[in-house]
């Protein structure tokens, strides 16, 4: 049994970064990676990125590179998901989701429990 | 990237119904990757099905999933109240990007 646990709501002005923590417990953390996945209001499900616990290497949906960041810490068994140059249309629930250590695509079957980002100036 | 649709948008039954849920893709998924999602209101996605037809862990053996290639169906046997949500098929195949099917919402009629 896995659980993450997400950081607080946020509340960000246009231009601004947002960093969503996800703390995991319950497993070896460096035997899974950790997906971000986010949900505009009333929308559907998109993937933004991955990393790999093991190896610390990341993948990242083109339409967000060069604008977002996704880091590992071992030592607290924290994910950090960073994006920058916020837009209003960037308000969404943000998600975490266990994955695989491997590779960036795979199913998830744990999820955390979700940061609201509101853009707004 | 492949794009999966779902259809239909809404199902509405009753309870002890079957319900029939499908997801087509833009082009085959490798492998069967194939995932499904239920998400309550205010609720994380909860993984339902992988690789197309195997359960996940917890999950009732109302729910199965088949399918390969293009064309792949969620299915509930008897609907329990529990069951109404929205249901999200994803593909892990082709990837990255992973990409979400839009949605079924499965509602009360």
């Amino acid at each position: 049994q896995v659980h993450l646990v997400q950081s607080g709501p946020e509340v960000k002005k246009p231009g601004a970064s947002v960093r969503v923590s996800c703390k995991a417990s319950g497993d070896t953390f460096i035997s899974y990676g950790i997906t971000w996945v986010r949900q505009a209001p009333g929308q559907g499900l998109e993937w933004m990125g991955w990393i790999s616990n093991y190896y610390g290497n990341t993948d990242y949906a083109q339409k967000f590179q060069g604008r977002v960041t996704v880091t590992t810490d071992t030592s607290t068994t924290t994910v950090y998901m960073e994006l920058r140059s916020l837009r209003s249309d960037d308000t969404a629930v943000y998600y975490c989701a266990r994955g695989s250590a491997h590779r960036a695509d795979w199913h998830h079957d744990y999820w955390g429990q979700g940061t609201l980002v509101t853009v707004s100036s | 990237e492949i794009v999966l649709t779902q259809s239909p948008g809404t199902l509405s039954l009753s309870p002890g119904e079957r319900a029939t849920l499908s997801c087509r893709a833009s082009q085959s998924v490798s492998s069967s990757y194939l995932a499904w999602y239920q998400q309550k209101p205010g609720q994380a996605p909860r993984l339902l099905i992988y690789g197309a037809s195997n359960r996940a862990t917890g999950i009732p053996d109302r729910f199965s999933g088949s399918g390969s290639g293009t064309d792949f169906t969620l299915t509930i046997s008897r609907l329990e109240p529990e069951d109404f949500a929205v249901y999200f098929c994803q593909q892990y195949g082709n990837s990255p990007p992973i990409t979400f099917g839009q949605g079924t919402r499965l509602d009360i009629k």
